[in-house]
């Protein structure tokens, strides 16, 4: 079975500060990776994904992650917080045949400090 | 934009009614879910296809049941809903290919009373 665990459901940055979000995952088999942003009212996007290929993984609006075997993480980085970053980040977890079932974490909700 | 639409967007119900959501792609993708949102607990996986009348369970299909019968529409429907029922409902489609990525749709909030 596969898991996903955020650490930290809510987490604050001032605007320019580096952004970290906390993603530890279990599996049996290798996975995918993947992280998705949900802004208010509104469905899922994917910000970035590890697919086997690269272990440092970038996405979009300037967000990376790098995929750490030894340590089962996939943490969510960006150099400078933006107002505009404010919104939820959730982790996700899958196998890599099959149907793509993903397992996700709890989310962590970003608040931007002016 | 994956073309994927949820209707209705919102609904009011009561407890012991059926309801049937709808998920309607555009563009034929042959894998679509169906997953619920719920605070402390993400996103989980209720029911997925992988084509025309092929259906799965996922982690918490109790109490709902899916149909595919055209490539484009995925049905879930909540025979007697219940108050832990009451959720966002989101629809996601796998793009294939060099993509291999799942796009989610608007979601579907459901209140039961």
């Amino acid at each position: 079975a596969q898991s996903v665990t955020q650490l930290g459901s809510h987490v604050s940055v001032s605007e320019g500060a580096l952004v970290l979000l906390r993603c530890n995952y279990s599996s049996s088999v290798p996975p995918y990776l993947f992280w998705y942003v949900q802004y208010p009212n509104q469905g899922l996007q994917l910000l970035l994904k590890y697919t086997s290929a690269a272990t440092l993984v970038k996405g979009i609006n300037g967000f990376e992650a790098e995929f750490k075997k030894s340590e089962t993480s996939f943490h969510l980085t960006k150099p400078s917080a933006h107002m505009s970053d404010a919104a939820e980040y959730f982790c996700a977890v899958s196998e890599i045949q099959g149907a793509q079932k993903l397992v996700f974490g709890q989310g962590t909700r970003l608040t931007i400090n002016p | 934009d994956a073309g994927i639409t949820q209707s209705p967007r919102h609904k009011v119900t009561e407890t012991g009614t059926p309801v049937t959501l709808r998920c309607h792609q555009t563009e034929n993708h042959r894998y679509m879910y169906w997953y619920r949102q719920d605070p402390g607990h993400g996103l989980r996986l209720i029911h997925y296809s992988y084509g025309v009348k092929d259906t799965d369970k996922g982690e918490v299909s109790d109490g709902y049941s899916v149909s595919r019968s055209k490539t484009e529409d995925f049905l879930l429907t909540l025979e007697s809903a219940t108050s832990s029922q009451t959720s966002v409902y989101f629809c996601a489609i796998k793009e294939g290919g060099r993509t291999d990525t799942q796009y989610f749709g608007p979601g579907t909030r459901l209140t039961v009373l």
